[in-house]
């Protein structure tokens, strides 16, 4: 089975603090993406990268950055976390084809005060 | 920028019965794939369907698409309880990436 792990489940921070949230995946998969899921508002793309070192920006990207240095991570960077980065924050991966099936991690709710 | 949207917001049920969800899109599309999400967790794919597809199955979930109308069913029958979950539909935009709904919330009473 596919596992997409998550460095935490739960993570308070406070406004201005430099956030890192890892994601790791074991199935080799070439696609990595990062959502923020609101209330209301579904799964907005933050960011996508397809290989190492790669990476294409979603719907959202203001405020974030993303790091790739190996297949299997990827890692996303609130560089000076702000009250309005609240939110359920979800990595996923996939296949060759971006479009296709995606395998998620259970998510990460990030508080920041 | 949402393509899919699920119809309805909500939807509460009894143990047995069948619950139906909408999604609607706006652009063509290679295929359409819908996702539940339990509370507090990840999302676990259910299915996809190819826009050469009009229906597909699997176990008691039933699929169906409309692309003259850019529009998808999803169709649970005989409901337990551990189907309460948040049930997302995706669509792949420009055939590129997945772009997901709103979601529909449903709640099986036993």
């Amino acid at each position: 089975d596919v596992k997409v792990t998550q460095s935490s489940r739960y993570l308070v921070k406070r406004t201005g603090e430099k956030v890192f949230l890892e994601c790791v995946q074991d199935m080799d998969h070439e696609n990595m993406f990062w959502y923020r899921q609101d209330p209301g508002l579904g799964l907005r793309l933050i960011y996508f990268s397809y290989d190492v070192k790669m990476k294409e920006k979603g719907d959202i990207p203001e405020g974030y950055s993303v790091s790739r240095e190996k297949k299997e991570r990827f890692s996303l960077i609130l560089e000076s976390a702000s009250t309005n980065q609240t939110s359920m924050y979800l990595c996923a991966s996939s296949g060759r084809d971006p479009s296709y099936e995606q395998y998620f991690g259970p998510g990460t709710r990030l508080t920041v005060t | 920028s949402q393509q899919g949207e699920e119809d309805p917001q909500a939807l509460s049920i009894q143990e047995g019965e069948n619950a139906t969800m909408n999604c609607s899109y706006k652009t063509s599309i290679n295929n359409l794939q819908w996702y539940r999400q339990n509370s507090g967790r990840g999302l676990v794919h259910l299915i996809l369907i190819r826009s050469n597809e009009r229906e597909k199955h699997s176990g008691r979930l039933r699929v169906t698409l409309d692309t003259s109308k850019k529009s998808s069913s999803l169709l649970i029958t005989a409901s337990r309880a551990a189907d309460t979950a948040s049930y997302f539909c995706a669509t792949d935009r420009y055939g590129n990436k997945l772009v997901f709904g709103a979601g529909t919330i449903l709640r099986v009473k036993s």
